[in-house]
């Protein structure tokens, strides 16, 4: 019952340094999203995949970069990191579009990165 | 755009009591509503959902109903825990198939209670 799996859980970045946030799900989802946590603003879409080598940019995408290369995996990529970048960052997968589901996404436990 | 407004919190409360945490929306069409609560340390987990306008989603005690009339989709709870003490977003996932899976977040209200 993995689920989706996020990594690392903690992260310190000096300004300027590029690192990528790991998600997987074994859930054979199509769907795939990153969002950031911030106090008082609730969470918010970076960008998403509807499927393999399908992505697009959601509310804040400046600073990020993603890929789709596989069905489990939506990795997200910070090329140069900033402290506007300290946040939390959860991954999410939903089922599978089109089958008349309600557009539930499951969560990863988190991601806590710090830009010094 | 699409929006969701949850009441302010802190929300503090004492073992037992009567639990209202208010959310409203703005939406085109016929979103489906949720929602989520994070415990300390964890990612987030459904609560509840609801689908269509007067559905009433309901899980652990905690129950909601979808109100298109006035557009909320509060959360209540007769008899709150300790154990319930956690963040809880209100959620909407607007219609359409270009909206699929993206939801909107309300900003999290925090409800912590006391034995």
């Amino acid at each position: 019952n993995a689920g989706v799996t996020q990594t690392p859980k903690f992260q310190v970045l000096k300004t300027g340094q590029s690192m990528t946030l790991q998600c997987a799900q074994d859930m054979n989802h199509e769907y795939m999203s990153w969002y950031r946590q911030d106090p008082g603003m609730g969470l918010r879409l970076i960008h998403y995949s509807v499927g393999a080598g399908i992505t697009d940019q959601g509310e804040v995408p400046n600073g990020y970069n993603v890929s789709r290369s596989t069905t489990e995996d939506f990795p997200l990529r910070l090329l140069s990191a900033a402290p506007s970048q300290t946040s939390v960052y959860f991954c999410a997968s939903s089922e599978t579009p089109g089958t008349g589901l309600t557009g539930e996404l499951f969560f990863g436990e988190g991601s806590r990165l710090t830009v010094l | 755009g699409d929006s969701v407004t949850q009441m302010e919190g802190p929300v503090t409360l004492s073992e037992e009591a009567f639990l209202t945490i208010n959310c409203t929306y703005t939406a085109t069409g016929y979103p489906s509503l949720f929602w989520y609560v994070q415990y300390p340390g964890e990612g987030l987990q459904l609560l509840l959902k609801a689908t269509k306008a007067d559905d009433k989603g309901s899980n652990k005690g905690f129950e909601a109903t979808y109100r298109k009339e006035t557009t909320s989709f509060h959360l209540e709870k007769g008899s709150v825990q300790v154990s319930d003490s956690a963040v809880y977003f209100c959620a909407l996932s607007a219609s359409g198939g270009t909206s699929y899976g993206k939801l909107t977040f309300g900003q999290g209200t925090i409800l912590t209670v006391h034995p």
